[in-house]
């Protein structure tokens, strides 16, 4: 059945990057969007953006222009997402979904802090 | 960015009742078609899992207690009869247009 497996989860620094893969598995990688969604406790759900991994077209929100980048590895079915420049407002759980969100990542729990 | 109001915040419902949760949009989210909006559950400790779709579309595998209806800028998400199981935060989101939003979120009690 169709999964996405997540990378574990980070402690890092501040003003360091990391990087969050997304393995996916029993559907056509290629052709479906995989979105990522940001979620802080008391700030709910945040659409950060999305990639067609066939093209590698991105799609981002404003908000985290700059932020985020997206790329994709059709050869292992391998999405992922570099955060940049992190600070204490970038601790939080971060999902990847399948385009049609019918499927999630379990989520990956980023903890920035010096 | 479309907002979208999700109400109430919290809700209390009593054993094979019924809850129901809405969430309006800040400017249509509809065609004469479709509405784009979806609902999601979720847990603690896991990630939403999507309920509805096109605001009234059962997605599979879903009970048929959870039932979706609306269009325009007014959607409601109803549940009955309740399940201990329900306990969870519900959301709505709409894929109108970039950036899709997501509601502040319902939390649903069952008594």
């Amino acid at each position: 059945q169709v999964q996405l497996q997540q990378s574990g989860a980070e402690l890092m620094k501040p003003g360091a990057s990391v990087k969050i893969s997304c393995k996916t598995s029993d559907y056509t990688f290629s052709s479906y969007w995989i979105e990522w969604v940001k979620q802080r406790p008391g700030h709910g759900l945040e659409w950060i953006g999305e990639i067609l991994p066939g093209s590698g077209i991105t799609n981002y929100n404003v908000k985290f222009k700059g932020k985020a980048t997206f790329t994709a590895d059709t050869s292992s079915n391998t999405a992922y997402m570099q955060l940049s420049s992190l600070t204490s407002e970038d601790s939080a759980v971060y999902y990847c979904a399948k385009g049609n969100y019918s499927h999630w990542g379990q989520g990956t729990l980023v903890t920035v802090s010096a | 960015d479309i907002v979208l109001t999700q109400s109430p915040a919290s809700l209390a419902v009593s054993l094979g009742q019924r809850a129901t949760i809405s969430c309006r949009a800040s400017q249509s989210v509809s065609t004469s078609s479709y509405s784009y909006m979806q609902w999601y559950q979720q847990k603690p400790g896991q990630p939403p899992k999507l309920l509805i779709k096109y605001a009234s579309n059962l997605e599979s595998g879903v009970p048929a207690r959870f039932s979706g209806s609306g269009s325009g800028t007014d959607f409601t998400l109803n549940i009955h009869p309740v399940e201990e199981v329900d306990t969870a935060t519900y959301y709505c989101q709409h894929s109108w247009e970039i950036p899709p939003t997501f509601g502040g979120g319902t939390k649903l009690e069952i008594k």
